[in-house]
């Protein structure tokens, strides 16, 4: 199982980025999956989840109506459209699978990470 | 300010027992499983625990535990590469959101 996040870049508040995470080793089209970013010095946040056929998104409040989790099973591939970026997006941004145990579901598998910047 | 508490620094020695702990409320932890995170020197995180089940390629010494609303990952015999950032996760039925502790820096002396 292999995620690879790229996309990452410097831009100006306001601006956008969109985050593309290619993925390999697993069947995509059957799986859950996440963005996850951490802040400087800071911990782990959640950003957004996508259903495994692309039908339902869940996302923190702070991104919600900016950010955009969407994912192209064909190219087994996942994206984070980010829209009206803040200073405070600043972070390494995660794309993660899920794993489903016993009804429960637990983030798996992470990717490396691509870094984003917002600032002027 | 985290959904779930963790201790901010927890220190242990070679071949030691140490438990990090996890505190929610009945919307998270008390109704949902646990997964624990490892996050050595700020790179990629590493599932060491779903439940109370060890993920593959895990070693034994990791175990976790739940009861109410707290869980726990206990390291049976501390080695020199635990020492990293431990984050818990679950989901939160009240927040609609998946939620993680603010993280437990493991120190081995």
């Amino acid at each position: 199982v292999q995620l690879v996040e790229s996309g990452g870049d410097l831009v100006q508040p306001g601006g956008s980025l969109r985050l593309s995470c290619a993925a390999s080793g697993f069947p995509f089209n059957q799986y859950y999956m996440t963005w996850v970013r951490q802040a400087p010095g800071k911990g782990l946040d959640w950003v957004a989840n996508i259903a495994p056929d692309g039908t339902a998104a869940r996302y923190v409040g702070s991104v919600k109506g900016r950010f955009t989790i969407f994912r192209d099973n064909a190219k087994n591939s996942l994206y984070l459209q980010m829209n009206s970026l803040r200073a405070e997006d600043t972070a390494v941004y995660y794309c993660a699978k899920f794993i489903r145990l016993n009804n429960y579901d637990y983030i798996h598998v992470w990717g490396t990470g691509t870094k984003v910047t917002v600032s002027s | 300010q985290s959904a779930l508490t963790q201790e901010a620094s927890v220190s242990g020695t070679v071949g030691q027992k140490v438990t990090l702990s996890c505190t929610g409320n009945n919307n998270n932890i008390g109704r949902y499983a646990v997964g624990w995170y490892q996050q050595v020197s700020r790179g990629a995180p590493k599932a060491v625990m779903f439940g109370d089940f060890l993920p593959s390629g895990i070693p034994d010494r990791f175990s976790g535990s739940k009861s109410g609303t707290a869980a726990s990952l206990t390291i049976s015999g501390l080695q020199p590469e635990d020492e990293a950032d431990y984050y818990c996760s679950t989901w939160d039925y009240g927040l609609n959101s998946r939620v993680f502790g603010g993280g437990t820096k493991l120190t081995v002396l």
